[in-house]
């Protein structure tokens, strides 16, 4: 079964500082693997998505992240943190088997500190 | 462009009472729909997904149930809310293409509180 593990529920970061959040997840098979951000009582929006091609990917806002099969990890990175990326961070993967379900982690709040 | 509305935004009930939250897509035909419940710091707990019309997978045993009367309108539903419905209800699409390599869009919520 897949599962996705986001260590850390909080994170905190100097304004300017390198943002890393953690996602690992547990597949049998390659997942497509997905970041999204949250702000306060609104939906989910995508960062950015990996579907097997680049392992490098980018997204918006200057987010990025890297698919690393022989550790099972989709690290969010952004080298330099501004204020308004203070929000919830959501890792999420598919099963590229077959079903339409959709296994997310348990978030990572970002809090950018002035 | 494809867009998705959730409604309403709040909402407080009282213990017992019924409740019905709507979601709608425009912009595509036959998309995989979503109801999710978001409880804080535990991530987002998948409640119903529906492929088409009239079909619906429940993932989690409760008093909630959900229906698709239309192939863009998802609809969840209670006969007597408890107080552990609470919640942040979100309400999400992915086209209906056979293959989840698609990212999911979601609605702007339902906050609901129940006295």
């Amino acid at each position: 079964a897949q599962s996705v593990t986001q260590l850390g529920s909080h994170v905190s970061v100097s304004e300017g500082a390198l943002v890393l959040l953690r996602c690992n997840y547990s597949s049998s098979v390659p997942p497509y693997l997905f970041w999204y951000v949250q702000y306060p009582n609104q939906g989910l929006q995508l960062l950015l998505k990996y579907t097997s091609a680049a392992t490098l990917v980018k997204g918006i806002n200057g987010f990025e992240a890297e698919f690393k099969k022989s550790e099972t990890s989709f690290h969010l990175t952004k080298p330099s943190a501004h204020m308004s990326d203070a929000a919830e961070y959501f890792c999420a993967v598919s099963d590229p088997t077959g079903t339409y379900k959709y296994i997310f982690g348990t978030g990572t709040r970002l809090k950018v500190l002035a | 462009s494809q867009t998705i509305h959730q409604w309403p935004a709040t909402l407080v009930q009282p213990v017992g009472s019924p409740l019905s939250l709507e979601c709608t897509v425009e912009g595509t035909s036959n998309p995989n729909l979503y109801w999710y419940r978001q409880a804080a710091g535990r991530g987002l707990q998948l409640l119903f997904y529906s492929v088409g019309i009239g079909q619906i997978s429940s993932e989690v045993p409760q008093n909630l149930s959900a229906s698709r009367p239309q192939d863009r309108q998802f609809i969840l539903s209670s006969k007597k809310l408890l107080l552990s419905d609470s919640g942040f209800y979100l309400c999400a699409w992915t086209p209906g293409t056979g293959m989840n390599n698609q990212p999911q869009h979601f609605g702007d919520g339902t906050r609901l509180s129940i006295l």
